[in-house]
């Protein structure tokens, strides 16, 4: 299947700073891209969903101004949490579609994001 | 609004014996229903989905699922258990157009016991 990699793993940040994380699609280009956040024993829960060259569309109550998403191209999607508190802690999980309507979603690895 | 149940968090199963992991979802609409395994440290992987037709799938590694409607269930199976299938599982449900807007289950960790 198709690979999409996700940059880092793992990040330890203090409160207050800026943290990126990116979403890369490593063989195949990547019309559509969405973003998912994991509590501990929790669902994953989207956060946005973005298409290359174009405004991410956010989910019911989460802060546009705070969980920055860019798209700027096909193969890759970044996810800027500003302005961290340790509240944001959790487990960032990003997906990619290739083209559009109904074809499967390729999910990365997840980034596990601390604030302290 | 449409929700996963997966009753079960952890669940431990002994290497060759049947597996049967549970999933109710509720959903006004015909709903598509979908299976992922998640590795430590690996992204989620597509076991097997529903969109229509049969209500059994077959899907990779020698997983099936069967979708019953009077139930709102799509319980997943595997006939026998290979150590290499530990790892946690993930049923969601799809809206619309099939693959987006996923909505998931809280997971079940599947623990293979020698």
């Amino acid at each position: 299947g198709a690979v999409v990699s996700q940059h880092p793993s793992w990040v330890i940040c203090k409160s207050g700073t800026s943290v990126k994380i990116e979403c890369r699609s490593l063989d195949f280009q990547a019309t559509t891209m969405f973003w998912y956040r994991q509590f501990p024993k929790q669902s994953l829960m989207l956060m946005a969903t973005s298409n290359e060259g174009s405004k991410a569309t956010y989910e019911q109550g989460v802060e546009k101004d705070k969980f920055l998403i860019n798209h700027a191209s096909l193969t890759l999607s970044t996810l800027t949490v500003t302005s961290a508190h340790p509240e944001d802690s959790s487990f960032y999980i990003c997906s990619a579609r290739p083209g559009r309507g109904n074809t499967e979603a390729f999910f990365g690895q997840g980034t596990r994001l601390t604030v302290v | 609004a449409q929700s996963v149940t997966q009753p079960d968090i952890h669940i431990t199963v002994s290497e060759g014996a049947s597996l049967e992991l549970r999933c109710n979802y509720s959903y006004g609409a015909t709903p598509y229903l979908f299976w992922y395994v998640q590795s430590p440290g690996q992204g989620l992987q597509l076991l097997l989905k529903y969109f229509s037709g049969d209500t059994l799938v077959q899907g990779i590694k020698g997983f099936e699922a069967e979708f019953k409607r009077s139930q709102s269930s799509f319980n997943l199976r595997k006939p026998s258990v290979h150590w290499s299938d530990a790892a946690e599982y993930f049923c969601a449900v799809g809206l619309n157009s099939g693959y987006s807007t996923l909505t998931f289950g809280k997971g079940t960790m599947l623990l293979v016991s020698p």
